[in-house]
């Protein structure tokens, strides 16, 4: 089962930030958080990863709270592209054994 | 940065028949690839890991006699669903871990979607 909790859509006014939150209050001491998103009918594609301290690329920003049981990430400016279904995973980072195990995620409607 | 390849993107088939579809990495050596299905408006269920020259292992409920996986090189990995039938249509995607430097992410091919009528 899925160790996250995420709503199943939001709503995102173009050009405005997106905030995506993910809850993660089982999360252990060494397993990283991770996001990716899968637009209509492609593969899942890599967004960001952190394990305490906030992180940025140019993609997008995860803050993640200081007890580690939720994080958000940003999308600074959405645009339509960003249309897409968004999973965060919790899993250990170099634990070849443990699968990426994606729940529902966040159906992100970026409106124009 | 890494690459994952999938190939067919789409197939249609008649029922009975088999389908092989292929995953490559292009730009690194993956000894471990994955191998998801997703059926329409359900999340990504993990059906197999990959294992470079050894076998497979398979998911609880996913038939290995079914859906054969190879893994000959470090490069490319393939699933073959055998004797296919229309409850076997659904969108394959497999993915692999660049390494050893990099992220330790999961890289994901396109998927195939596949169609069996």
């Amino acid at each position: 089962d899925a160790k996250t909790t995420q709503p199943p859509s939001m709503d995102c006014a173009e050009g405005r930030a997106a905030n995506l939150p993910c809850n993660h209050s089982t999360i252990s001491g060494n397993e990283y958080v991770y996001w990716y998103r899968q637009i209509h009918s492609q593969g899942p594609q890599y967004i960001i990863h952190g394990l305490k301290n906030n992180e940025t690329n140019e993609m997008a920003s995860l803050i993640i709270t200081e007890d580690r049981k939720s994080s958000t990430l940003i999308l600074p400016h959405a645009t339509l592209r960003d249309t897409a279904v968004y999973y965060c995973i919790v899993r250990p980072r170099d634990n070849y054994g443990q699968n990426f195990v994606f729940g529902p995620g966040t159906r992100l409607s970026v409106l124009p | 940065g890494a690459v994952v390849s999938q190939h067919p993107s789409w197939v249609i088939c008649k029922s009975g028949t088999s389908v092989k579809i292929e995953c490559r990495s292009l730009d690194f050596q993956a000894t471990t690839m994955f191998w998801y299905r997703q059926f329409p408006k359900q999340s990504l269920m993990l059906m197999a890991t990959s294992n470079e020259g050894s076998k497979a292992t398979y998911e609880q409920g996913v038939e290995k006699d079914k859906f054969l996986i190879n893994h000959a090189s470090l490069t490319l990995s393939t699933l073959t669903v055998t004797s296919a039938h229309p409850e076997d249509s659904s969108f394959y995607i497999c993915s692999a871990k660049d390494r050893p430097s990099g992220a330790n992410v999961l890289t994901f091919g396109a998927g195939s979607r596949l169609t069996v009528l």
